[in-house]
């Protein structure tokens, strides 16, 4: 199946700075959700983003499918940021209609005030 | 309704005992997800049903786990004599159509097998 690989895995920022966190994919995907989990372990859907680039206020993402790899931006980032972020593309199996996610690792934020 | 739900948000079993963790996902999704979390981990797929026909169980550890969606909405995983290693967040999350629509989740039962 498809592998996936987040980077950084920690990353620790004070409060207003930015961010880049990068998605790797083994295979070619035809979409791809990211994720924050909240330190209650809540799943929020950040981005549905099959390519292109997308924005929703101060987060905003990429996806270069060609290249396999997405990326996800904060901007000025806030104490609530803080939390776990995943990238999850579907991976296909034998024809099937329907995509099980594949979940990286994730990438450990911590936002300090 | 308006979002995934499952409950019970915690539950404590002993080793050995029966479990049931129950999903009910949005109104009108056709594919309902079951992942499991461990700690420190992203979460992995267990099982995938389309209505109430259960598609894929690839992801299910063993025969002590089982699931069934027999309506075609509110999702049930069981897990029979569980053991310690059963311990993680059971994530069940919804989508629209059988198509990788947007997956929407569900906030978890955490299991802890003592």
């Amino acid at each position: 199946g498809i592998q996936v690989e987040q980077s950084p895995p920690d990353l620790i920022l004070q409060e207003g700075a930015n961010s880049t966190l990068r998605c790797n994919f083994s295979d070619s995907v035809n979409n791809l959700q990211w994720f924050h989990q909240n330190p209650w372990g809540q799943l929020i859907n950040l981005f549905y983003i099959p390519s292109g680039t997308k924005q929703n206020g101060r987060l905003s993402a990429t996806t270069v499918a060609t290249e396999r790899y997405s990326l996800l931006y904060i901007s000025s980032s806030q104490t609530t940021d803080s939390g776990v972020y995943f990238c999850a593309p579907p991976t296909w199996a034998g024809g099937t209609s329907y995509g099980k996610l594949t979940f990286g690792q994730g990438t450990i934020l911590t936002v300090h005030p | 309704g308006a979002g995934v739900s499952q409950s019970p948000r915690y539950k404590v079993a002993k080793r050995g005992q029966d479990v049931a963790l129950r999903c009910d996902p949005i109104s009108g999704h056709v594919s309902l997800f079951w992942y499991q979390q461990a700690l420190g981990q992203g979460p992995e797929f267990l099982t995938y049903f389309q209505n109430e026909a259960q598609l894929d169980k690839s992801g299910l550890p063993s025969d002590r786990f089982f699931a069934e969606r027999p309506e075609g909405s509110v999702s049930t995983l069981k897990i029979q004599r569980t053991q310690q290693e059963d311990s993680a967040v059971y994530l069940c999350a919804s989508s629209f159509g059988p198509d990788p629509g947007i997956q929407y989740f569900g906030a978890g039962t955490r299991l802890s097998v003592l």
